[in-house]
């Protein structure tokens, strides 16, 4: 079946626009997660929607960042006022969720964001 | 708090010598445990998990990892590295039931074989 798709693939901007990435997770899969990651280092996570329950916000850095998921489903993350240190691969990832505890999370290939 | 530490940024192993990549954790309740793997420009590809039974592991690519309770580790193992497994390794953790049952990741580990 399909994997998780991200879109777009590659995003450039200018400092201060806004930008909304795009995550369609594996059907069927009730978590979903949006990470990111600068330059081939560590994940950095941002927020956590696991069915119907309020997201975990925790990890996102500041206001300008927020994330909707309609109907279970799709996924946008939003990133208003771009700064340059925004810059990074925004990924996604889904799983199910068994016996209370998240299963193996399957993630999208990831959308490039520069700011400039 | 719940965490997962990778103590080693780096990792250099010469071919065809045994490797381990270490994970330790701290959870509450009987965590899932996975590995990741990160091939250059590449996406996160699920390698192999801990869920429950034997505590040795077997997943893709000859690697395999141990889970020891009592030491909260779970170290990625391979007998023989090849040059195709230098790559950023990544250990997670998703706790035990619960209602805040998100992954963690560790801060990941670069791997680098040489020929």
């Amino acid at each position: 079946g399909a994997g998780v798709s991200q879109s777009p693939s590659n995003k450039v901007t200018e400092k201060g626009k806004d930008v909304e990435l795009r995550c369609d997770p594996i059907s069927g899969h009730t978590a979903l997660y949006w990470y990111r990651q600068s330059l081939g280092q560590g994940l950095e996570f941002l927020i956590y929607f696991q069915g119907n329950s309020a997201p975990d916000k925790s990890g996102l850095p500041s206001d300008r960042f927020s994330a909707e998921r309609t109907g279970g489903s799709v996924s946008t993350l939003t990133i208003q006022r771009t700064q340059q240190e925004d810059s990074a691969v925004y990924l996604c990832a889904s799983s199910l969720v068994t016996s209370g505890s998240t299963d193996t999370q399957y993630f999208g290939p990831g959308t490039r964001l520069t700011v400039l | 708090a719940q965490s997962v530490a990778q103590p080693e940024d780096q990792v250099n192993v010469a071919e065809g010598n045994p490797l381990t990549v270490k994970c330790t954790y701290s959870v509450s309740g009987n965590p899932y445990l996975f590995w990741y793997v990160q091939y250059p420009n590449r996406g996160l590809q699920f390698l192999l998990k801990y869920i429950t039974g034997d505590n040795l592991v077997k997943g893709s690519y000859g690697f395999e990892a141990e889970f020891n309770k009592s030491q909260t580790s779970f170290h990625l193992k391979k007998p023989s590295a090849l040059v195709s497994d230098s790559a950023l390794y990544f250990c997670a953790v998703s706790p035990g039931k619960s209602s805040a049952s998100k992954i963690i990741f560790g801060s990941g580990t670069r791997l680098s074989i040489r020929p």
